[in-house]
């Protein structure tokens, strides 16, 4: 079956750890993207990836760091920088980000952190 | 500023109805527009995409409208049903060459039986 996974659906920490969730893409596409979801706020873009290697910030990279050395691969880490971790993460792809490619998104991974 | 508004937090319609969801942005010129469904805990899907040329655009009970006179698209599902309770997510491209979706907050529409 093609898709995105992220994992883990759920994840825990401490204040002050860097954390990183996964986001795997089977799918070939040469786009991926993060975004952070809160109650109310609806998707805001972390950051994003047209190709291996390459990646630009969105709206709210401040805290976050990411890597695309594969293809299908684009895990996020949520550095102690960052002010207010807790949230629900998405991950997505889509086949570029030239118009007009709709994005298929992971399932999400839910970070608390106390 | 550049905004992208969704009419309303939450909406809740009978079976049966129609349903009709808003999405009115500002200083954007899309050349399209998507809307996407979002379960609870879950990551939103793809539903439907219309471009600037295209007035109108259906999927079985989904009507997509989009008027750039108004910039404004409507999102209609007709003959409601309980399982179409969802958050229901606009988004456009900033047409700014190569530049992501702007998502709006969606709107949470909740049919009741």
């Amino acid at each position: 079956d093609g898709g995105i996974t992220q994992s883990p659906k759920y994840l825990f920490r401490k204040e002050g750890q860097n954390v990183t969730l996964s986001c795997e893409q089977n799918l070939n596409h040469d786009a991926m993207y993060w975004y952070r979801q809160d109650p109310g706020q609806g998707l805001r873009l972390i950051y994003y990836s047209q190709i291996v290697n390459d990646f630009q910030k969105g709206d709210i990279a401040e805290g976050y760091s990411v890597s695309r050395e594969k293809k299908e691969s684009f895990p996020l880490t949520v550095t102690s920088a960052q002010k207010n971790p807790t949230a629900f993460y998405l991950c997505a792809s889509s086949i570029s980000t030239d118009a007009p490619y709709e994005q298929y998104f992971g399932p999400g991974t839910r970070l608390t952190v106390t | 500023s550049q905004k992208i508004e969704q009419n309303s937090e939450a909406l809740n319609i009978q079976e049966g109805k129609t349903a009709t969801l808003t999405c009115n942005y500002t200083n954007y010129s899309p050349a399209y527009l998507q809307w996407y469904r979002q379960d609870p805990g879950r990551g939103p899907v793809f539903l439907l995409l219309i471009r600037e040329n295209e007035k109108e655009k259906r999927k079985e009970r989904l009507k997509v409208t989009f008027d750039t006179t108004l910039k404004q698209s409507l999102f209609h599902i007709t003959a409601s049903q309980p399982a179409d309770s969802a958050t229901y997510l606009c988004a456009l491209d900033p047409s700014s060459g190569n530049t992501p979706l702007v998502f709006g907050k969606g709107t949470r529409l909740s049919v009741i039986a």
